[in-house]
């Protein structure tokens, strides 16, 4: 596609259930980033992709979190059990290959849990 | 997680007049990138930069890449009512793909004036 692309634009949960974000990377991007928002702050990197391994997953907050990439494509990120805390803004990112690419952004699923 | 030190952390001036934001670091870092983030949508790439003491410019936008490699800063000039929104650094390490992570910065909100 043109842009990296997110679904669902926004998700509304209550605490305790799981939800799934979704992420469209540009296409012939290998290497794919998570990223989250909090209310306003600078973007926590999460976890990075080349390819369908993930060689950097030191940002995860916590077990609760996993995110997988299948295809060298699309990639999910789940939450377990969500809690408030995990309320913001979830960020993807593509770039090509490795090396210092430029990272570019979808516009984010705004999540929020009751 | 770990954040830059940006300045200032907002700005309020009338149009046409010169902006200048930078961003710190304790690490040295191998690329700069300045985004712009505009309410409801993800970071849009402005400038990205790979050496130090490099000086780019893109239309009214000028960015440097300090040359220890801990420091950035971003000049808008004769600003105008679109440049609202808010502006972030991020630096960039790598190491042979074992990470191309960004580190962002706290960010610098941007208010225009007509």
């Amino acid at each position: 596609g043109a842009g990296v692309s997110q679904s669902p634009s926004n998700k509304v949960t209550e605490k305790g259930k799981d939800v799934e974000l979704r992420c469209d990377p540009i296409s012939g991007h290998t290497a794919l980033y998570w990223y989250r928002q909090s209310l306003g702050q600078g973007l926590e990197f999460l976890i990075y992709f080349q390819g369908n391994s993930a060689p950097d997953k030191s940002g995860l907050p916590s077990d609760r979190f996993s995110a997988e990439r299948t295809g060298g494509s699309v990639s999910t990120l789940t939450i377990q059990r969500t809690q408030q805390e995990d309320s913001a803004v979830y960020l993807c990112a593509s770039s090509w290959g490795f090396g210092a690419q430029p990272q570019h952004f979808g516009d984010g699923t705004r999540l929020s849990i009751l | 997680g770990q954040q830059l030190n940006q300045s200032p952390q907002s700005m309020f001036i009338q149009e046409g007049e010169d902006v200048s934001m930078n961003c710190t670091s304790s690490s040295i870092f191998n690329t700069w990138l300045w985004y712009k983030q505009d309410p409801g949508e993800g970071p849009v790439l402005l400038i990205a930069l790979y050496k130090a003491g490099e000086l780019t410019s893109n239309g009214r936008l000028t960015a440097q890449f300090g040359i220890t490699r801990k420091d950035s800063f971003l000049n808008i000039s004769a600003s105008i009512p679109s440049d609202v929104g808010i502006y972030f650094c991020a630096g960039q390490e790598f190491y042979g793909g074992a990470t191309n992570k960004l580190i962002f910065g706290t960010g610098t909100l941007l208010a225009v004036q007509p």
